[in-house]
């Protein structure tokens, strides 16, 4: 199946600093990438949708000026949490859809956990 | 009311049995259905989509309840390394094709 990648695989930061995520699709170009979110032991929470060169639409509840979002190619979306608490530290994964109208075409990247200190 | 609901588990079960596991969704409208797996700290895998007429793959067998909001997965002649966590995930209606809900995932540990 595709390949889709993320970096870093785990990080570590401060509260109050910044910490960029990136998705790529290597093998084919993603029109959408999805951001989700996991907390241990819940189930994969939808965090906003972006598709190439637009706005990102975010899932009600998820704060667009704390989580920003670009996906400025076909093939590369970062996210983007900004001023990190504690309460951030999650397992950020992203999803990439080739473009078919069937929603299971969406191939997910490995995570990345976000431990904020 | 969760929009997709699972038994967590964990479902502890002897190599070579057969689990069955079961999961339920609010939005009567929904479109696809399908079962991913998740190994631990790993992301979700699709294990299989899940069709109104039932289908299976090798061991596994998903069915689809439409009037009962009802979707089921069974695992046959379990081994080893089905060990892990099974999501059951909804694409809703009216919210976009691409949009999938997940379920919390209900817990597999195969002993030997």
């Amino acid at each position: 199946g595709a390949v889709v990648s993320q970096h870093p695989s785990r990080v570590i930061c401060k509260s109050g600093t910044s910490v960029k995520i990136e998705c790529r699709s290597l093998d084919f170009q993603a029109t959408t990438m999805f951001w989700y979110r996991q907390f241990p032991k819940q189930s994969l929470m939808l965090m906003a949708t972006s598709n190439e060169g637009s706005k990102a639409t975010y899932e009600q509840g998820v704060e667009k000026d704390k989580f920003l979002i670009n996906h400025a190619s076909l093939t590369l979306s970062t996210l983007t949490v900004t001023s990190a608490h504690p309460e951030d530290s999650s397992f950020y994964i992203c999803s990439a859809g080739a473009g078919g109208p069937l929603a299971h075409e969406q191939y997910f990247g490995p995570g990345t956990r976000l431990t904020v200190t | 009311r969760k929009e997709v609901e699972q038994d967590p588990g964990p479902f502890n079960v002897p190599e070579g049995a057969t689990v069955a596991f079961n999961c339920t969704y609010s939005n009567s409208a929904s479109q696809s259905f399908f079962w991913y797996r998740q190994d631990c700290r790993k992301e979700p895998k699709l294990l299989m989509s899940v069709y109104s007429s039932g289908n299976e793959d090798g061991r596994f067998t998903a069915q689809l309840n439409r009037a009962s909001q009802y979707i089921s997965l069974l695992i046959r002649d379990s081994k080893l390394s089905d060990s892990a966590t099974y999501l059951c995930v909804v694409n809703p209606a009216g919210r976009g094709y691409n949009k999938l809900i997940f379920g919390a995932g209900t817990r597999l540990a195969v002993h030997p």
